[in-house]
């Protein structure tokens, strides 16, 4: 069964660099990785996402493995508004989203 | 634009009792979706729509029913609620390779 799996829960302190680490050990080529984070009491919300190269948003970067069995969200300078759960998504183009439990992310003032 | 707009925020129903959850977006995206949220764990996918006049059932789809007579709007009915549908249920539409979601119904069946 194809999975993504991510830490439970990861600590960051405010103004620090972050780094949230996905595994997809089953990923095949046209399968895109995607990241969502779900801040308290509301929906999911777009982080970013690729299928090989780097990506960079005014939000975060994404680092792509270059077998593509791994992926790291990169938040460059945390916030305490940064904390939330975040989502790693395995998604094969154009099939439905399936989220896992992600990995809270807490950031210590 | 709204984005993507769920009424009602929060519900209390008894058991046995049916409802419409309310879903509208302003983007004229095709495809749209519910997925219900249960403590501690990540979101499952009920049922979806790639269009007007199309569903298909996600992961959870018993104790649901949808339609989808235009581009706007994609109602959730609970025909008959029971307890293990307490949940949060977010909507969500997609263009491009991204989700959009609403803001969610937190619905509690006593």
């Amino acid at each position: 069964d194809a999975k993504t799996t991510q830490p439970n829960s990861m600590e960051s302190n405010e103004e620090e660099p972050v780094h949230l680490p996905c595994n997809h050990s089953t990923i095949s080529g046209t399968d895109y990785i995607h990241w969502y984070r779900q801040l308290p009491s509301q929906g999911p919300e777009y982080v970013i996402h690729g299928l090989t190269s780097n990506v960079n948003n005014r939000m975060a970067s994404l680092a792509i493995a270059e077998d593509r069995k791994s992926s790291t969200l990169i938040l460059h300078r945390a916030t305490l508004r940064d904390a939330a759960v975040y989502y790693c998504i395995r998604v094969p183009y154009g099939q439905n989203f399936v989220f896992g439990p992600g990995t809270r992310l807490s950031v210590l003032p | 634009n709204a984005g993507v707009t769920q009424t009602p925020k929060f519900q209390v129903l008894k058991t046995g009792q049916s409802m419409t959850l309310q879903c509208a977006q302003d983007m004229n995206h095709e495809y749209m979706s519910w997925y219900r949220q249960d403590p501690g764990m990540g979101l499952r996918l009920i049922h979806y729509s790639v269009g007007a006049g199309i569903t298909d059932q996600g992961e959870v789809p018993n104790g649901y029913n949808v339609s989808r007579s235009t581009t706007e709007d994609f109602p959730l009915r609970l025909l008959s609620a029971a307890p293990s549908q307490t949940s949060v249920y977010f909507c969500a539409s997609r263009k491009h390779e991204k989700l959009f979601f609403g803001s969610g119904t937190q619905l509690s069946v006593l």
